[in-house]
Formats: structure tokens, C-alpha cells, sequence
């Protein structure tokens, strides 16, 4: 157990489907990350917020919607995805974006786009 | 922007050899420096981190590394590896204004 948890563990879904992935943090933290996870790529930073403000936006596509209605909680709501956003989907989060400051990552939803 | 580079993809051992798995990180200023550990099916889990200091860290499980600021490396250590150790290994970095970036990571296979 490691403070984030993400739900759900596993999701299929198809091209034309909206579902969305959930992150909640009990680790008191104020910084909430969206990573994707791929085979063979390094993790790709997706999301960044901070009290609740997005600060990085990685070039992501739009079919990928972020939303952090409070600094405990964070959302992935996806929508028309593309069979090659099959990845694991990680959701971390810090005590502030600054230095000297660790992350911690929830288990991940595995995601499989049909 | 930052980049961060893991020598080997795949490093095939047998239980009591000694490991060294490479990351070199590309920023010049202060950073903050770790190694994550993903085992099979499992979370990243903190192994060891550098923020300041002592630039030979000691982490969980026996592993150490030791930041090189010249050479900018942070090479992750363990003088006797079990096959418990079988996962994939991340090296990450965080400068100031910059967000955590990891590497590509490295496969460690531990035969028994």
C-alpha cells in the first residue's frame, strides 16, 4: 500500500467509449501526476497539477481530459482513444513540485484500447 | 530539457553476483536523484534517493549508489543480488522548474 490508489486495476475499452480513471492520495500531498507507462518507452509525464492547477500540459492529446477537483483527487476521463494508448497509466503524487521531494506511485491501471 | 539515460536494457545475473546498473542525467544545476524498483505486477517503489550531502546513499534492500556530479551519474550498486531482486529498475531526476524524469529503465533477471 503506498498511499495512491488508483481504480480501476484493469479496463478495456473500445475506440468509441468514455470511461474515465480515478486517483486519490491519503499521503496529505498538494502535487498530482499523470504518467504513461508503455513497453520499451521511458514513462511519459502526461499531467502535472499543483494545489489543484494544471501546470504541465505534455503535448498530450485531447482525448485525454485531466481533472483535479480537490489536492486528494485526480481523474483521467478518456474518450475515442486509439488502440496505441494501450499502456499502463500511473498516477503519482508529491508534497509540493519543488526540490527535495519525492513522488509516489499508485499501482496503475492497465489499459487496453480495442 | 532534462533528459535521463539508463546504460543497459537487459542485465542477466546469477544470485550472489555483484550488480551496477548505470544513469547518467543531463542537467547541469542542483537535482534531486533516485532509483525506483517495479516489481512484476507492483508498484514503483522508492529504492534510494539523493537530494544533498553524502554523495553515497544507502536504500533499501543492501542497494547503494553514488552520485558523480562531474560525470553527472548516479549509479545504482549491490554487492550480492538475490533472485528476489528480479524487477525493473528506473533511474529519475528533478531539477528546479523541471518535473520528475525518468529513464528508460533496466530489466534485471536474476537466475537462481
Amino acid at each position: 500500500e503506498t498511499g495512491v490508489t488508483q481504480t480501476p486495476r484493469h479496463l478495456v475499452m473500445g475506440m468509441t467509449n468514455k470511461k474515465s480513471l480515478k486517483c486519490e492520495q491519503h499521503l496529505g500531498h498538494n502535487a498530482m501526476y499523470w504518467y504513461k507507462q508503455s513497453a520499451k518507452k521511458p514513462l511519459e509525464l502526461m499531467f502535472v497539477y499543483s494545489l489543484e492547477e494544471r501546470v504541465e500540459n505534455n503535448s498530450v492529446p485531447s482525448r485525454f481530459s485531466p481533472e483535479c477537483p480537490n489536492s486528494s483527487h485526480l481523474f483521467l476521463h478518456l474518450h475515442t482513444l486509439q488502440p496505441e494508448d494501450s499502456a499502463l497509466y500511473l498516477c503519482a503524487s508529491s508534497q509540493g513540485t519543488a526540490l527535495n521531494t519525492e513522488a509516489f506511485f499508485g499501482q496503475g491501471t492497465r489499459l487496453t484500447v480495442v | 530539457a532534462q533528459s535521463v539515460s539508463q546504460h543497459n536494457h537487459h542485465v542477466i545475473l546469477s544470485e550472489a553476483a555483484s550488480l551496477e546498473l548505470g544513469c547518467n542525467y543531463s542537467y547541469g544545476g542542483t537535482v534531486n536523484l533516485f532509483w525506483y524498483v517495479q516489481y512484476p505486477g507492483q508498484h514503483l517503489q522508492l529504492l534510494l534517493k539523493y537530494f544533498s550531502g553524502d554523495p553515497l546513499v544507502k536504500g533499501i534492500k543492501g542497494f547503494e549508489a553514488e552520485f558523480i556530479k562531474s560525470k553527472f551519474s548516479f549509479n545504482l550498486r549491490k554487492p550480492s543480488v538475490q533472485w528476489s531482486d528480479t524487477a525493473e529498475y528506473f533511474c529519475a531526476a528533478h531539477n528546479y522548474g523541471q518535473n520528475f524524469v525518468f529513464g528508460p529503465g533496466t530489466r534485471l533477471s536474476v537466475l537462481p
